[in-house]
């Protein structure tokens, strides 16, 4: 079956400063999703990516879907305390419509 | 609040015990979802169902066993249970149950501790 991986694991991010976490799957996706769940929380979702190549914008977040649909990327501008979390994605594989979800990238913000 | 909830919250059972864990969707879904979520490891999804009837079991093993009476609730019966079924276990709702085409809502979880 499919292997979702997420990289970075861990990201530490001064507060104001960008990062991105990276989605790769061994197979082709039919979509990927993404969820952020807060220290102590449920995931949450926060958007769904469909089409090779889509880009999505909620505010802060940038949301990448690669061209041959087996990766994604998240970025996040200028963090915020509020962006404190585990942000998972979850692919659909194109194949077999197994969702996997990667490991999640969690973030801790400096102040 | 996402409209799912759970029952417990917490749950410390021995392995000789049985317990059951309760999901509960008020947003007139048709699919619920059992996942496992272990420090460090990615969200296991569990069992699917879909219209009251099963349509995924991911191997799980046979001490863990769902049920699902109406598109509104979804248990999960625990039974001899082993330490390393100790983890956070969340329930989920969606429109339909192609899981990934719609997005989850997700219940707050139950912590279960297996001593």
């Amino acid at each position: 079956g499919q292997q979702v991986m997420q990289i970075p694991q861990y990201q530490h991010v001064q507060e104001g400063e960008d990062f991105t976490t990276y989605c790769n799957s061994s197979t082709t996706l039919s979509n990927i999703q993404w969820y952020k769940q807060r220290p102590g929380g449920h995931p949450v979702f926060l958007i769904q990516l469909v089409k090779s190549g889509e880009v999505k914008k909620q505010k802060r977040l940038t949301f990448q879907f690669g061209e041959a649909k087996k990766n994604s990327s998240l970025h996040i501008t200028a963090t915020q305390t509020t962006d404190v979390g585990t942000y998972f994605c979850a692919g659909l594989g194109a194949n077999d419509y197994k969702l996997s979800f990667g490991a999640g990238t969690t973030v801790t913000v400096r102040a | 609040e996402t409209g799912v909830t759970q029952t417990p919250r917490h749950l410390v059972m021995g392995m000789t015990n049985k317990k059951s864990l309760k999901c509960e969707q008020h947003l007139g879904h048709n699919a619920m979802y059992w996942y496992k979520q272990s420090a460090k490891k990615p969200l296991e999804l569990m069992f699917v169902y879909n219209f009251k009837e099963q349509t995924e079991n991911n191997s799980v093993p046979s001490r863990f066993s769902p049920e699902c009476p109406n598109s509104s609730h979804l248990f999960l019966h625990l039974h001899t249970l082993q330490p390393e079924d100790s983890a956070l276990y969340l329930c989920a709702s969606s429109q339909d149950s192609l899981a990934g085409s719609y997005e989850q809502y997700f219940g707050p979880g139950t912590r279960l501790t297996v001593t």
